[in-house]
């Protein structure tokens, strides 16, 4: 089946500094892709939309300027976390939705941690 | 708007027994679409089954089944011989449309499902 890669799976970084989370399809393109969040024990929550050649879409409440998101090709989706705060430390999963109404593809998800 | 109720924070189950996770939803579309992902302590979201608010027949995938009931808005998923190796979070998702020709999935909060030996 499909695949969808992130990269880092893990980062550690301090209060203040920019994190950069990379999202791949890695053998279908993807026009659009889903960048979600998940705190501890809660569900995914969906942050914004990537469209790539657009835009990205945020949802209600995300700040965009604090959560860059850039759709630079069809396979490739990143998410910017500006000034990292250790309120940022979640983990963070993007997905791709594929051709069939069923498909939606997730990465393995970054767990990310500001201290 | 779209919104997905899972009213079982945790569950247990006793090893190869059956299990049904509950899901209820509401949504004004016509069409949509209903998901069940599984979610092991590693993060990664594993797709279970999938079922089409017009499909006829209740989706199976293995020991996955889907006991889908439209009028009453309900999708549970029911797990068949339940093994150890099935204790994971569980998350019932419904697709609804973004625009520009593409879709998201709303979740609910989840089930943690707990098999004991």
């Amino acid at each position: 089946g499909a695949v969808v890669s992130q990269h880092p799976s893990r980062v550690i970084c301090k209060s203040g500094t920019s994190v950069k989370i990379e999202c791949r399809s890695l053998d279908f393109q993807a026009t659009t892709m889903f960048w979600y969040r998940q705190f501890p024990k809660q569900s995914l929550m969906l942050m914004a939309t990537s469209n790539e050649g657009s835009k990205a879409t945020y949802e209600q409440g995300v700040e965009k300027d604090k959560f860059l998101i850039n759709h630079a090709s069809l396979t490739l989706s990143t998410l910017t976390v500006t000034s990292a705060h250790p309120e940022d430390s979640s983990f963070y999963i993007c997905s791709a939705p594929g051709g069939g109404v069923n498909e939606q593809f997730f990465g393995p998800g970054t767990r990310l941690t500001v201290l | 708007a779209q919104k997905i109720t899972q009213t079982q924070p945790g569950m247990f189950v006793q090893e190869k027994e059956a299990v049904t996770l509950d899901c209820t939803y509401d949504t004004s579309d016509p069409s949509y679409g209903l998901f069940w992902y599984k979610q092991p302590s590693s993060g990664e979201m594993i797709f279970l089954i999938y079922q089409g608010s017009y499909d006829q027949q209740n989706a199976t995938e293995g020991r996955y089944s889907l006991n889908f009931q439209k009028a009453r808005k309900s999708a549970n998923l029911v797990i068949s011989a339940s093994q150890l190796g099935d204790s994971a979070m569980y998350f019932c998702a419904m697709r609804s449309y973004s625009g520009a020709g593409s879709y998201q999935l709303t979740f609910g909060k989840g089930t943690k499902l707990s098999v004991i030996p």
